[in-house]
């Protein structure tokens, strides 16, 4: 079983939906929670992070995670054609190397004009 | 500007060949890390170094060699061994602590074998 599982998707969406991304992880020892965001060809860049259970916003963009359903989420609301991009949810912390992150293999995601 | 630099952006390497992928940064982060990247199946880790003359193996090293001998610069060489070595690779950067540490990554670079 992978550490983190996550739907590859392709993910279409209308301009103006509201977007919802999860991922699911089997390590209940993970403490920190991250969305990253990939252009085609290009490297991740950090959209949000999480510190253990709850909710973080930030514009457009919501993180949510469920600790003891071992679930993160991240909702985009307004989603505009520039959000076409691949996300990639990823964890670190516990026993091991705090630095060591656990990524998803990435939800591609499409917003039509 | 502080960032990280990967060159070159596109590489080509024949069969039997060894290649050396650059990774630069300057933002005086401590660690250093090589991932590699294939469609549907995420970001794996092949090397880490938390400290100049130091790193580890990561989940997929075999195939892969890296040294670290100034704290800005993680060069990372696929190797003749590694047998499928077409795909992406990334380098990151991060500064350590017991906590949250966001990883920086570099614009990658596309590695293909002829």
């Amino acid at each position: 079983q992978k550490e983190v599982e996550q739907d590859p998707g392709p993910l279409s969406v209308p301009e103006g939906a509201i977007v919802s991304l999860n991922c699911t992880y089997s390590n209940s020892a993970f403490q920190y929670f991250m969305w990253y965001r990939q252009y085609s060809r290009k490297g991740p860049e950090l959209l949000m992070y999480t510190y253990s259970s709850g909710n973080k916003e930030d514009g457009r963009f919501t993180a949510q995670v469920d600790k003891s359903s071992k679930y993160i989420s991240l909702f985009i609301r307004d989603s505009q054609p520039s959000d076409s991009a691949t996300y990639l949810c990823a964890m670190s912390g516990g026993e091991y190397n705090f630095n060591k992150f656990y990524f998803g293999s990435g939800t591609k995601l499409n917003v039509k004009p | 500007d502080g960032g990280i630099t990967q060159s070159p952006k596109y590489l080509f390497r024949k069969e039997g060949q060894n290649v050396t992928l650059s990774c630069e940064q300057n933002l005086n982060h401590d660690a250093m890390y090589w991932y590699r990247q294939d469609p549907g199946q995420g970001l794996r880790l092949i090397y880490y170094s938390q400290i100049v003359n130091d790193f580890q193996k990561g989940d997929i090293a075999e195939g892969y060699s890296v040294s670290r001998e100034k704290k800005e610069s993680f060069p990372l060489t696929v190797t003749s061994a590694q047998k499928n070595p077409t795909a992406f690779y990334l380098c990151a950067s991060s500064i350590l602590t017991s906590g949250y540490n966001e990883q920086f990554f570099g614009p990658g670079t596309r590695l293909t074998v002829l």
